[in-house]
């Protein structure tokens, strides 16, 4: 079975700081892994997603992920934070079958300080 | 529609009523997805559905729980006997294509159900 482990439920960074938000999965099959960012009161929105190309993803807003096979891990990293970057990121991980539905980690919340 | 339409986006309820919660998905869009946010507990898959096959219903937490779509469009989420334990956010996702997920899935921005 698929499952994302999200290391941190709460992450703060100064404005113009590295943005390194971290998340583990387990496969039983090649994976398929998505970033999403949930901004206050409204749904969650696709940042970039991983489907066997490419091992480093590159996504909206500056953000990019890197698949590492042999550490299992789709972290997420932006070089230089913004105010706006203030938000709630999931990772999550498919199985591309037929089931089709994504399993989310509990998310991690970003704070950027000025 | 442009993007995946929810309603109503707040709904507070008495314990033991029923609640109704209304998703519209992209046009075209053949899955369709509900899920479950609980305060720090993320997303919680409940139901899928894919085209004119049968509903994926394991992630359904009680048989209180139940959802239906409509000519492959608008999916109904319904709650019987509403427990407090059932507020949370309620998503709703669509996609264009099930089983890879390649598309990634589009959400809607939620119906938040308080329970009292």
């Amino acid at each position: 079975a698929q499952s994302v482990t999200q290391l941190g439920s709460h992450v703060s960074v100064s404005e113009g700081a590295l943005v390194l938000l971290r998340c583990n999965y387990s496969s039983s099959v090649p994976p398929y892994l998505f970033w999403y960012v949930q901004y206050p009161n409204q749904g969650l929105q696709l940042l970039l997603k991983y489907t066997s190309a490419a091992t480093l993803v590159k996504g909206i807003n500056g953000f990019e992920a890197e698949f590492k096979k042999s550490e299992t891990s789709f972290h997420l990293t932006k070089p230089s934070a913004h105010m706006s970057d203030a938000a709630e990121y999931f990772c999550a991980v498919s199985d591309g079958g037929s089931q089709g539905n994504l399993i989310f980690g509990k998310g991690t919340k970003l704070s950027v300080k000025p | 529609g442009a993007g995946v339409s929810q309603s109503p986006s707040n709904k507070v309820t008495e314990k033991g009523k029923d609640v109704e919660l209304r998703c519209d998905p992209i046009s075209g869009h053949t899955a369709l997805y509900w899920y479950r946010q609980s305060l720090g507990q993320g997303l919680e898959f409940l139901i899928y559905f894919q085209g004119n096959s049968a509903p994926d219903k394991s992630g359904l937490p009680s048989d209180r729980f139940s959802a239906e779509r409509t000519g492959g469009s608008v999916s109904t989420l319904t709650i019987q006997r509403t427990q407090q334990e059932d507020s949370a956010v309620y998503l709703c996702a669509s996609s264009l294509v099930s089983g890879t997920g390649y598309y990634g899935y589009t959400f809607g921005s939620g119906t938040r159900l308080t329970v009292v």
